[in-house]
């Protein structure tokens, strides 16, 4: 199956920072999406991206679709502590079918 | 609405034993699927089903069965438990038609085996 690159696999920043992580594909996809895990939760969606060139915020957070559709960007402005989590990317395949990255382990300082 | 609910949410197993992890939902998803999680390989994919009577392999469906006798509910059956199959273990659904790349997911099961 395909394979997503996610980095850094972990970041431990100030609060307050601005955070940057993303994703690469080997092959195109028409539909890239942000997931954040919380400890002993499942993944809760973020962001849904559908155009390559898309730009989406969703509060302090903006997710960027690749021009090439083979990448994406998610940034976190000003972080607070309630930001921890793994944040996973996701590229969706024929089918509904979701491939994951290997997710971004997220700590906080305060 | 209680969305998705996985059950249990810890098992010990040993060796050998059979088990089913279970996974009911309450939006009147056509699509479910089963993911595991291990650490530093994200999340893939089990077995889907887009419909009721409608199962497919996954990524990863060796030593794994499932079944959709409704749309409520997805079980997923451990047949003979390996330690490879330590793990935490997510039940999704989502529409099948647009929008269905929205997953909701549930709190998970995470699964040891000894």
């Amino acid at each position: 199956g395909q394979q997503l690159n996610q980095s850094p696999q972990s970041m431990f920043i100030q609060e307050g920072e601005d955070v940057s992580m993303n994703c690469t594909s080997s092959s195109i996809f028409n539909t890239w999406l942000w997931y954040k895990q919380e400890p002993g939760e499942g993944p809760v969606l973020l962001i849904a991206l559908y155009k390559a060139g898309e730009l989406t915020s969703n509060g302090r957070l903006t997710a960027q679709f690749g021009i090439t559709r083979k990448d994406s960007f998610l940034n976190i402005s000003a972080s607070i502590p309630s930001d921890v989590g793994i944040y996973f990317c996701a590229g969706l395949e024929y089918g509904n079918k979701l491939v994951f990255g290997a997710g971004t382990i997220l700590r906080v300082k305060s | 609405n209680a969305g998705v609910t996985q059950t249990p949410k810890f098992q010990v197993l040993k060796t050998g034993q059979s088990m089913t992890l279970q996974c009911a939902q309450d939006m009147n998803h056509e699509y479910m699927s089963w993911y595991r999680q291990d650490p530093g390989m994200g999340l893939r994919l089990i077995h889907y089903s887009v419909g009721a009577g409608i199962t497919d392999q996954g990524e990863v469906p060796n030593g794994y069965n499932v079944s959709r006798s409704t749309t409520e509910d997805f079980p997923l059956r451990l047949l003979s438990a390996a330690p490879s199959q330590t793990s935490v273990y997510f039940c999704a659904s989502s529409y099948s038609g647009a929008g269905g790349e929205k997953l909701f997911f549930g709190s998970g099961t995470q699964l040891s085996v000894l």
